[in-house]
Order: C-alpha cells, then structure tokens, then sequence
C-alpha cells in the first residue's frame, strides 16, 4: 500500500532482552518520526529525522533507546536492555517536504505493540 | 504540555451531526489548528487543518472563531466507523515539528 508500514505489528520480548521495531515511511517523505503510546494516553513524541539525519532526539526516554534512518528512508527503533515500562505503541509518522502553504499532516502507521514480559 | 483542552468523551447518535469542541485560548497567531483522531489499534489519522478561515474536506468541517481561540470540529453525519479518539493540536506555520497530543475526546456513537 501507500501509506505508513511498520513491522513487526506486535512483538513480545522478555525483559532484558533488545528488540528491533522498523518503520517504512511513505516513498519520498523526507520528514519521519517516531512516537510511542502507552495504553490510554496521547502518542508522546520520540524523535525525528529529516533525510538521513536525526535532528531531534529530545523524546528518548534513556540511553537504552536507540533510532536510525541511515538511507534517509527505513528507518528503525531499537530498544536494548528492555524493561517493563517499555511496554507501550511504538507509532511512526512521516510528512512530506514543508509547503509555501505551511505545515505538512504527518501520516501514521498503525504501530507495533511491544509488551515486556 | 497540550496548548489546548478538550472535553474527555462525548456521545452522539448515529446519522446526527457531530460538533467536538477545542479551546486554544493561547494560540499563536502563527499556529495552525489541526485534528487527528485515532481509531482502536490503528494509528493517528490526519482530518483536517486551518489557520483562521473556516475548512472542510471530504471528512470535516472545521469552525474557528474569529478571535481563533476555540474550534469545532463537525463530522455531518455520524457513523459508527467515526467512533475513535479526536486529538485538537496547535502546530507553529512552516516549522516540521513534533505532534503534541494531548488526552483528546473520545467520540462514542451510538446506534
């Protein structure tokens, strides 16, 4: 399809272990974000490549906490050392290149739910 | 922190127009109003954006005050597929930035 694919779409770790959530951006969308979701809130921002580069890493919760985008397309979260609080959403976003009319809507994935046993 | 504040849930009856409020009493004047709603295990979906005009699209309908510090959102008439969370953001114009959710509105429509 043409829209957001993240894989896989659940992932169940033990804690201590390190997981690999990957996201495939819309073709051409510059812009890509990462956000995660615990259950019953609002997603909560994670962070942000435009291109290649990682320009906001802001949201991260620890050093644990690892993102890449080395093409400027796939992109991919890693988690090492997983803890029980890592269980949430883990939702990817991506946007086209800024308009002369202003922002771009990001368009979201569906996800990958991560529970840590 | 959310810049705006939205009721937690609303009800609405199926086929009935539905009107979700949002206050942005603080609201830049160089920030857009944009909202998303989430349905069950699915990601954010875009709906609609404005600045100060009225909009409407193939979704919505959004309605800002002339003092741009509260919105409606309008679904003109409800399905049980609009079921979902709405979320009411403020976004700076021209700046590729984060989304900041807040708790948004969950929508129930009823049969």
């Amino acid at each position: 399809g043409a829209g957001v694919s993240q894989s896989p779409r659940y992932k169940v770790a033990k804690r201590g272990q390190d997981v690999a959530l990957r996201c495939d951006p819309i073709s051409g969308h510059v812009s890509l974000f990462w956000y995660q979701q615990a259950l019953g809130q609002g997603p909560e921002f994670l962070t942000y490549f435009q291109n290649e580069a990682q320009l906001d890493k802001s949201g991260l919760p620890s050093d644990r906490f690892f993102a890449e985008r080395p093409e400027g397309s796939v992109s991919t979260l890693k988690i090492q050392r997983t803890q029980q609080e890592d269980s949430a959403v883990y939702l990817c976003a991506s946007s086209s290149r800024q308009g002369a009319d202003g922002n771009q809507p990001q368009h979201f994935g569906d996800g990958t739910r991560l529970s840590i046993l | 922190d959310a810049k705006t504040t939205q009721p937690p849930s609303m009800d609405c009856a199926e086929g009935r127009a539905a009107n979700l409020p949002c206050n942005h009493s603080t609201i830049s004047g160089n920030e857009y109003v944009y909202w998303y709603r989430q349905i069950h295990s699915q990601g954010p979906q875009y709906i609609i954006h404005g600045l100060k005009n009225n909009e409407t699209n193939e979704m919505a309908s959004l309605i800002i005050t002339e003092d741009r510090k509260s919105s409606t959102l309008i679904l003109p008439h409800a399905t049980l597929r609009d079921t979902a969370v709405y979320y009411c953001i403020v976004r700076v114009v021209g700046r590729d930035d984060k989304i900041i959710f807040g708790k948004g509105t969950r929508l129930h429509i009823l049969p």
